[in-house]
């Protein structure tokens, strides 16, 4: 158990429709990252949450929007939902900023996500 | 743009022997951080081993080593003595920079079966 909780851990939804996916770190982490598992892009880095404000950016669709709340637990809001947004949502948590190369994360369990 | 390539979709090992699973990289950044993770079936992700881009020396953790070849920008991992449960998805990542800070980068990952 890394200590990262996620929910919920199966979400089914229809396309159009929008989700919240939450995050609630490792206690005493204050970084929060965002990841995309699907078949077709593999792992994707999508957004980086410190102390309550966006610190990195990588592959995230104007669609998708995160924030980090002030006792640190993050959520994930995916809109306009489409077939190939189905995947697996990873959070992860670390006590480092993301300023340096070294930064050991841990990663919660994921959300499934699955759009009909 | 950087890249990670794991160009060995599956690999087999026989318990107890060793198995390298293969990593390079392509980034002009100086500063970078080389990471290797475990998916088990289970489906959460694991945190293996860590080699900064300027480390003279090989990372090692346990039965995991990291064979880092810089000028060929490779960045192997070494499994020594294979057990049943290393049998899983494994993922490369490099940390590099963007935006004043790092992001990762994934490969697409290599899934190892260690026969009994």
């Amino acid at each position: 158990d890394s200590g990262v909780t996620q929910t919920p851990k199966h979400l089914i939804t229809a396309t159009g429709q929008r989700v919240t996916l939450r995050c609630s770190p490792r206690s005493g982490d204050l970084s929060v990252y965002w990841y995309q598992q699907s078949l077709d892009q593999g792992l994707q880095f999508l957004i980086q949450y410190y102390n309550g404000e966006e610190r990195a950016k990588g592959n995230i669709l104007e669609r998708f929007s995160a924030q980090q709340f002030p006792d640190l637990h993050s959520e994930l809001n995916l809109s306009s939902l489409e077939l190939g947004d189905s995947a697996l949502y990873f959070c992860a948590s670390s006590v480092e900023g993301g300023r340096g190369a070294y930064n050991e994360q841990f990663f919660g369990p994921g959300t499934r996500l699955t759009v009909l | 743009a950087q890249k990670i390539t794991q160009t060995q979709p599956g690999m087999f090992v026989q318990e107890k022997e060793a198995v390298t699973l293969d990593c390079t990289y392509d980034t002009s950044d100086p500063s970078y951080g080389l990471f290797w993770y475990k998916q088990p079936s289970s489906g959460e992700m694991i945190f293996l081993i860590y080699q900064g881009s300027y480390d003279q020396q090989n990372a090692t953790e346990g039965r995991y080593s990291l064979n880092f070849q810089k000028a060929r920008k490779s960045a192997n991992l070494v499994i020594s003595a294979s057990q049943l449960g290393d049998s899983a998805m494994y993922f490369c990542a490099m940390r590099h920079p963007s935006g004043g800070s790092y992001i990762p980068t994934f490969g697409r990952g290599t899934s190892l079966i260690v026969h009994p």
